[in-house]
C-alpha cells in the first residue's frame, strides 16, 4: 500500500518478555518517528531517525527500549523485559525532508499502530 | 524545551454550530510550525491544518481554519457547521527545531463530540 504499514496490529505479551515492533514507512520518506500514546492521552515522542544522521532518541523512557533503522527504511522498535505500564498504541509515522519550497508543511503521516498489552 | 497545552479534556457542541479548540504553546524558537491532528475512534492520525509561525495570514482548509495570535502564543483551531463525523480526539501539535529537523511534540489532546 500506499501509506505506513505496522506490524502487528495487535500484540499480548506476559511480563518480562520482549517485543518487536516493525514499522515500514512510505517510500521515499527520509524521516520517520516513533510515538507511544497510552489510553485516553496524547502521544508521547520515543524516537526520530532522519536519513543518516543520529537518531534523536530522547524520548525513550529507559534502557529497556531502543530502536533501528535498517537501510533507510523499515524499523523495529524493541521493548525488552516489558513490564504493565509498557502498555499502550505504538504508532510510527514518516515525512519527507521539509524544504520551504516543496514541502512547507512537514506533516507527519502515521500508521494505524500497533497496540501492545503486556499482561 | 517546547511544550504544547490543550486546556478542554473534553467538549460537547450541537451538530451545525462552530467550536474553538483551544491551543497555547511555548517556544523560544523564532521558526516553527504548528498543526491540528485528528484521531477518530478507528486510531488513526489525520492532519487537519498548518500554521508555520511567519505566515502572516490564518491557515484555513474547508470547514477547518486556524486562529493563530502569534503574540499569546496560541493557536486555536475552529471548525465551522460541525457535523456529527467530527466527533473525535483532536491533538495541537508544534515542530520541534528548525529546517530539516521535524520532531512533532503533541498536546494532551482534546476529545469532541458532536451531538445530532
Amino acid at each position: 500500500g500506499a501509506g505506513v504499514s505496522q506490524s502487528p496490529s495487535n500484540k499480548v505479551t506476559e511480563k518480562g518478555k520482549d517485543v518487536e515492533l516493525r514499522c515500514d514507512p512510505i517510500s521515499g520518506h527520509t524521516a520517520l518517528y516513533w510515538y507511544r500514546q497510552s489510553l485516553g492521552q496524547g502521544l508521547e515522542f520515543l524516537i526520530y531517525f532522519q536519513g543518516n544522521s543520529a537518531p534523536d532518541k530522547s524520548g525513550l523512557p529507559s534502557d529497556r527500549f531502543s530502536a533501528e533503522r535498517t537501510g533507510g527504511s523499515v524499523s523495529t522498535l524493541t521493548i525488552q523485559r516489558t513490564q504493565q505500564e509498557d502498555s499502550a498504541v505504538y504508532l510510527c509515522a514518516s515525512s519527507q525532508r521539509r524544504k520551504l519550497a516543496e514541502n512547507p508543511t512537514g506533516e507527519l503521516f502515521f500508521g494505524e499502530g500497533s497496540r501492545l498489552t503486556v499482561l | 524545551a517546547q511544550k504544547i497545552t490543550q486546556t478542554q479534556p473534553g467538549m460537547f457542541v450541537q451538530e451545525k454550530e462552530a467550536v474553538t479548540l483551544d491551543c497555547t504553546y511555548d517556544t523560544s524558537d523564532q521558526s516553527y510550525g504548528l498543526f491540528w491532528y485528528k484521531q477518530p475512534s478507528s486510531g488513526e492520525m489525520i492532519f487537519l491544518i498548518y500554521q508555520g509561525s511567519y505566515d502572516e495570514q490564518n491557515a484555513t482548509e474547508g470547514r477547518y481554519s486556524l486562529n493563530f495570535q502569534k503574540a499569546r502564543k496560541s493557536a486555536n483551531l475552529v471548525i465551522s457547521a460541525s457535523q456529527l463525523g467530527d466527533s473525535a480526539m483532536y491533538f495541537c501539535a508544534m515542530r520541534d527545531g528548525r529546517g530539516g529537523a521535524q520532531k512533532l511534540v503533541f498536546g494532551q489532546g482534546t476529545r469532541l463530540t458532536i451531538n445530532p
